[in-house]
């Protein structure tokens, strides 16, 4: 079983400033890690991901994310925010061993909400 | 489609009532998931499609919620005897079997009253 911790439920920025959300996991198996963005209305729409490889990952919308295997943390940041990066994100991890290639049952963190200062 | 398509986009129910919640995943999708997020939650996990067959339905909260995908495409998920507390947005995701991002559709937003 694994599960995930987003340690911030909200985090205002100034706009243009640069911003980290942070992410800490656990499981007792290998996993496969994501990040995904929900704006106002909308589904899930996935940022970046992490399978294997250069422990930083580089997404949409200029966001990138480091994987830390000994801290057990995939931490998002963007050097420099803009108004329209305002919602929700969520980190999530998936099981290696899944049938499905890593997208089976992912489990979710609660969730931080990214505030857009202007 | 181009997207997954989950209908209706809303609901409103009684107490009590049964409903179904409709999932239409991208064409060529084999693998389909349903998740539930309750308020200021993350999503949670509820099933898994692999094909026709449920490959892991753990997450079902109970015997209420039920799930099917009879020819392998599209998915329904059937809540009987609806409580306030099934109230929630309902997601429905799938993926190409082998790769690892699954894509969303915008949900169904259920509310009991």
């Amino acid at each position: 079983a694994q599960s995930v911790t987003q340690l911030d439920s909200q985090v205002p920025v100034f706009e243009e400033a640069p911003v980290e959300l942070r992410c800490n996991y656990s499981s007792s198996v290998s996993v496969y890690l994501f990040w995904y963005v929900q704006y106002p209305n909308q589904g899930l729409q996935l940022l970046l991901k992490y399978l294997s490889g250069s422990t930083l990952v580089k997404g949409i919308n200029g966001f990138e994310a480091e994987f830390n295997k000994s801290q057990t943390s995939f931490h998002l940041r963007k050097p420099s925010v803009h108004i329209s990066d305002t919602a929700e994100y969520f980190c999530a991890v998936s099981d290696q061993s899944g049938s499905g290639g890593g997208a089976d049952g992912l489990t979710f963190g609660k969730g931080t909400h990214l505030i857009i200062q202007p | 489609g181009a997207g997954v398509s989950q209908t209706p986009s809303n609901k409103v129910t009684e107490k009590g009532k049964y409903v179904e919640l409709r999932c239409d995943p991208i064409s060529g999708h084999t693998a389909l998931y349903w998740y539930r997020q309750s308020l200021g939650q993350g999503p949670e996990f509820l099933i898994y499609f692999q094909g026709t067959g449920a490959a892991d339905d753990s997450g079902l909260p109970n015997d209420r919620f039920f799930a099917v995908r009879p020819e392998g495409s599209v998915s329904t998920l059937k809540i009987q005897r609806t409580e306030r507390g099934d109230s929630a947005v309902y997601l429905c995701a799938s993926s190409s079997r082998g790769h690892t991002e699954a894509f969303f559709g915008q949900g169904t937003r259920l509310t009991v009253v």
